[in-house]
Order: C-alpha cells, then sequence, then structure tokens
C-alpha cells in the first residue's frame, strides 16, 4: 500500500507556464482534496472532489483546475502559473466519517 | 464566517511535562473535530477523531476533550518528550464534505 503520492516532489516555473501536478491513492477512498499550505496560513482548500468524475470549489479555486476521470486519481493544472501560486501543495484522500490521508507534498515555486 | 482559532503562538515545555493546545471555533456545528501532526517538510499525519457526541477520547499518551457548548477541544500530551516536537492541526467537518484546518500550533518539547 502506497498510500497517497504526489507528482512532482518539486518544481520550478516562470509566471505563465503551465502544469498538471498528479495525486494518487490506492485506498478506494471517495474523497480526494487538493490543498495549499503557506506559512502563516495554514491548509487552505483549493477544489475537492466526492467521487470518481465529481470536482467542487473549496476555500481558494482561483487560478486553479481539476479533474477526477479516475477514482484513484486527482489532477491539479495551472493554466497560467502565477507568483502568488508559489506554495507547498497537499493532496489528500478519506473515506466517509474516517480521518484523511496526505500525501508528501508537491513544492512548487514560481518565478 | 466559519473560523477555527489555534494559538499561532508556539507553546515551549520541558520533558515530561503536559502538553495542552487548544483549538476553538465559530459558526461551526461539526460532527466531529480531529488533530493532525504535521513534521517539517511533511504533510500532516492523523492523530485522533472525536464525534460531537463524545466528551473524550484517549490514545496511549493522547487525549483529547471536545465541548461543543464552548465550541473548543483541547489537545494534551502527557509525559511529553523530545520528539513530540511538531505542528499540531485541529481540523473540523460539518455539515459539508470539506475538512477545514486550523493554522496548528507548534510544540517544542525540551529535553
Amino acid at each position: 500500500n502506497a498510500g497517497v503520492t504526489q507528482t512532482p516532489k518539486f518544481r520550478v516555473l516562470k509566471t505563465g507556464q503551465s502544469m498538471t501536478l498528479l495525486c494518487a491513492q490506492d485506498m478506494n477512498h471517495e474523497y480526494m482534496y487538493w490543498y495549499r499550505q503557506d506559512p502563516g496560513m495554514g491548509l487552505r482548500l483549493i477544489h475537492y472532489s466526492v467521487g470518481e468524475g465529481t470536482t467542487a470549489k473549496g476555500e481558494v479555486p482561483d487560478g486553479y483546475n481539476v479533474s477526477r476521470l479516475k477514482k484513484q486519481n486527482f489532477l491539479l493544472g495551472l493554466e497560467s502559473a502565477a507568483p502568488s501560486q508559489t506554495s507547498v501543495y497537499f493532496c489528500a484522500s478519506r473515506k466517509t466519517g474516517r480521518e484523511q490521508f496526505f500525501g508528501p507534498g508537491t513544492r512548487l515555486t514560481v518565478l | 464566517s466559519q473560523k477555527i482559532e489555534q494559538n499561532s503562538e508556539a507553546l515551549n515545555i520541558q520533558e515530561g511535562k503536559t502538553a495542552t493546545l487548544t483549538c476553538n471555533y465559530t459558526n461551526y456545528s461539526p460532527a466531529y473535530l480531529q488533530w493532525y501532526r504535521q513534521d517539517p517538510g511533511r504533510g500532516p499525519v492523523f492523530l485522533l477523531l472525536i464525534r460531537e457526541n463524545e466528551k473524550e477520547k484517549r490514545k496511549e499518551r493522547l487525549k483529547v476533550t471536545f465541548d461543543t457548548t464552548l465550541k473548543q477541544s483541547l489537545f494534551h500530551i502527557t509525559a511529553s518528550q523530545p520528539a513530540d516536537s511538531a505542528t499540531y492541526l485541529c481540523a473540523l467537518l460539518g455539515d459539508t464534505d470539506k475538512l477545514i484546518f486550523g493554522t496548528g500550533t507548534r510544540l517544542q518539547v525540551f529535553p
């Protein structure tokens, strides 16, 4: 059981470039989440999914898009990266009524 | 608006003492509350879950209380050790599918 994995671990982008962060879980969890974590701001929810084919906006969705085509994968896209999107991104998954399992994070720097 | 507050100042205690961390919330009626531990450079790790109809939950040296009247949870680590040094996050699930996190309190245990 790999749990929750994230790809890549680190990335440096230039302003205006695009990229996709991949999250995969092998625990058959219904719910998946993308958070960003910034100093002093805590974990802020970007988008989430309650099941395959569904997505919903979280607290800070602007500038991001997501897709959940397969139950085990949740993709986070940045179409045109901005320096304000420099952050550590965490993916998480859970079953109904249970704890969340987090991935190791992706450290993104936008220059 | 909904708000979760944790003491942003670090808590410094001596080894062997009991550490007590506080989580206060407003404008929530959470079905349950969770506590997570986060080490630098890593994703949060689940510690304990307490439901709205439970007053107290224990796991080894950890104890969580949940007072829905005061809208407060207390997280205790007894006989603290330097290895307990980390940031501790509380999280609430209300009537949505989203788990919302506090900003966390950093605990430092000195030998």
